[in-house]
């Protein structure tokens, strides 16, 4: 059972475009949610997260809309970079269990120069 | 700022051997985790300890054993190993209580 689900699987985009990647949930207790980048080779690394008493969250070019009725959320790139390049995972967790987070199978970003 | 370090990089063991991972991080964290990444799957939580006495299981810790030696060292022992098990194990650590998990670059086990 995946409890949270990440489409697509790889996506395409030219440089300076919007990447937009999906994530949905099963558990709507869950009430953390961060997004992990992970290089070839490196491990993961947190990019940006949110709580799910926001529906908005900026940094820089990255932003999480989070939409908690319908149990969904999505990491949108803008002005796209080569150097973004990445697979980036979704997860999810309850606040007093943050120890144990919930990951997505991610989604393949390949940025086109 | 830290570093985690795994040991080692790579890893190639028998079906059936009993093999043993290291994990080292020097952020004086007090939380670390052991993951298990599959090709073309997200991370599964095999085994977590919150602070240096203590150890969780998570959903995949069977036919795993972990132990935390000290609050630096975190290992992770695969009892006996299997094909199926080729994987990329991650370590990762938090602070306690804090959301945020630093992972080390990951041990890659090939299973002969």
């Amino acid at each position: 059972q995946q409890q949270v689900r990440q489409s697509p699987q790889s996506l395409t985009v030219w440089e300076g475009e919007t990447a937009i990647l999906n994530c949905s949930y099963e558990n709507s207790a869950f009430d953390y949610f961060p997004w992990y980048q992970q290089f070839p080779g490196e491990g993961p690394a947190l990019l940006i997260s949110i709580l799910s008493v926001s529906d908005k969250k900026e940094d820089g070019r990255f932003t999480i809309f989070f939409n908690k009725r319908e149990k969904k959320l999505s990491l949108h790139i803008a002005d796209s970079q080569p150097g973004d390049s990445a697979t980036y995972f979704c997860a999810a967790s309850l606040i007093y269990n943050q120890g144990k987070l919930i990951f997505g199978q991610g989604t393949k970003l390949s940025i086109k120069p | 700022g830290g570093i985690i370090t795994q040991t080692p990089k790579f890893l190639i063991g028998q079906e059936g051997q009993k093999l043993t991972l290291k994990c080292q991080q020097n952020f004086n964290h007090d939380t670390m985790y052991w993951y298990r990444q599959d090709s073309g799957k997200g991370l599964r939580l095999i085994y977590y300890s919150i602070t240096e006495n203590d150890l969780q299981k998570g959903d995949l810790s069977e036919g795993y054993d972990a132990s935390r030696e000290k609050k630096s060292s975190f290992s992770l022992t695969v009892t006996s190993a299997q094909k199926n098990e080729m994987a990329v194990f991650l370590c990762a650590s938090s602070i306690l209580g804090d959301y945020e998990q630093y992972f080390g670059p990951g041990t890659r086990l090939t299973v002969l």
